[in-house]
């Protein structure tokens, strides 16, 4: 089994629609990230969260809330989308300490239309 | 402001050696990290480095110069499956990527 999942993968919705992307982990870890990956842009750091009770904003998170309701899961919420945030949107993790901090875990995405 | 700088493109030949190099100007540092991503898969990490100097894993070495806020990728015995994009990333308190840089590899 995967150890970082992302539900759905795929999702074609309508501007102003509420949507949420789901993230679960098995590898244990404690922080958790959302990316949104378009062509030519790289990866860009939306939220991330170091624990339960840490959330922080990254680059871009005008437009989107997330959620950590356990340390397994971390769940990304567009509350009214819009076509520019069709993207491919990746959940990852990583451990805590000096070591493990550097290497992410990445799931396999989801890439969401908005039309 | 924090900047990561990589070329969008390079080429190479099946069998030879290939750089990928990356600039960074960010406000804090801890280290230089580098993902590879297949089309249509998850980035997978390849590496790290917090110090100077050349960290060697199998065919893929990467390199880091503090002083110089550089560092870089070498692929060796380039195989068509290492056709792919990689992303440095810099480590200050999260991690920022760069935009990416895709290797084209001819038979």
């Amino acid at each position: 089994d995967a150890d970082v999942t992302q539900t759905p993968r795929n999702r074609i919705t309508k501007t102003g629609k509420r949507i949420m992307l789901e993230c679960s982990q098995t590898k244990g870890h404690d922080r958790m990230y959302w990316y949104r990956q378009d062509p030519g842009l790289g990866l860009r750091l939306i939220y991330y969260s170091f624990d339960v009770k840490d959330i922080n904003k990254g680059e871009i998170s005008d437009g989107y809330s997330v959620s950590r309701q356990a340390q397994a899961k971390f769940s990304l919420s567009l509350e009214s989308a819009i076509p520019n945030q069709t993207a491919l949107y990746f959940c990852a993790t990583s451990g805590g300490d000096r070591v493990t901090y550097n290497e992410q875990f990445f799931g396999p995405g989801t890439r969401l239309t908005v039309l | 402001g924090q900047s990561l700088e990589q070329p969008s493109e390079v080429t190479a030949v099946e069998g030879a050696i290939v750089q990928i190099n990356c600039t960074y100007q960010t406000s804090g540092f801890y280290g230089l990290s580098w993902y590879q991503q297949h089309d249509g898969g998850a980035p997978t990490f390849l590496s790290y480095n917090a110090l100077d100097g050349l960290e060697e894993t199998g065919r893929f070495s990467s390199f880091l110069s503090r002083s110089d806020s550089y560092g870089y990728l070498l692929l060796q015995e380039l195989q068509m499956k290492d056709s792919a994009s990689y992303f440095c990333a810099v480590r200050d308190d999260k991690i920022i990527f760069g935009k990416g840089t895709r290797l084209h590899i001819l038979p």
